[in-house]
């Protein structure tokens, strides 16, 4: 049973425009999601995280959305940049343990 | 610091033979995390411990994987034997306290059963 969900496997974004991923999980007793970057050969790498009383944290150019009624989150990415091209995965703790549920990942290609 | 440490970076061997990865944390986190990368399932938690003991090893495939960590600068996942399903990257991370504290990951290692 996955409780985390990216159901997109891959996405392409023209340089400078808005990427978008997506993530949608099953329990609502999740408190705390998380981004993480992975590189090709490196370890998966903290992006930005949301606490489930907010609705909206913002890093630069890195948002992340979180609508609890429709267990669904998002992190946006504006401009988008070469840089960014990675897989991106969406991760979530439930508030009486300590391990992280990870999706399966969204591979971003920024091109120019 | 050197972040978490992992160790080979990659290990090719044949079915049924024993397999043994290594993790160093870094230095002062409580917790340590194992994880295995496939395709179809992401990643997915085996096992982690806190304070050098294990809390939840639920993620544990089957009997043929084990870990330990015998300090709290060191840690081992052995798989035995190993057969080509378990062909995969497996991550270590740790992380500071408890809390919604992010995990650092280290670089992994690809393991490749034949």
């Amino acid at each position: 049973d996955q409780q985390v969900k990216q159901n997109s496997p891959s996405l392409s974004v023209q340089e400078g425009r808005i990427s978008i991923l997506n993530c949608d999980y099953t329990n609502s007793m999740f408190d705390y999601f998380l981004w993480y970057k992975k590189y090709p050969a490196e370890g998966p790498t903290f992006l930005i995280s949301i606490s489930s009383i907010k609705d909206k944290n913002e890093d630069g150019r890195f948002t992340v959305f979180l609508n609890k009624s429709a267990k669904h989150l998002s992190l946006h990415i504006v401009p988008s940049q070469p840089g960014d091209s990675a897989v991106y995965f969406c991760a979530a703790r439930k508030g009486d343990t300590d391990k992280l549920i990870f999706g399966t990942g969204t591979r971003l290609q920024v091109f120019p | 610091d050197a972040g978490v440490i992992q160790s080979p970076r990659h290990e090719v061997t044949e079915m049924g033979q024993e397999v043994t990865l290594r993790c160093k944390p870094i230095s002062g986190h409580d917790y340590l995390f194992w994880y295995r990368q496939t395709m179809m399932r992401g990643l997915e938690l085996l096992i982690y411990f806190n304070n050098n003991v294990p809390i939840d090893d639920s993620g544990m495939p089957e009997d043929r994987f084990s870990a330990k960590m015998p300090n709290a600068s060191f840690s081992t996942l052995k798989i035995q034997p190993s057969e080509p399903r378990d062909s995969a990257v497996y991550f270590c991370a740790s992380s500071l306290f408890r809390g919604p504290n992010e995990q650092f990951f280290g670089p992994g290692t690809r393991l490749t059963v034949l």
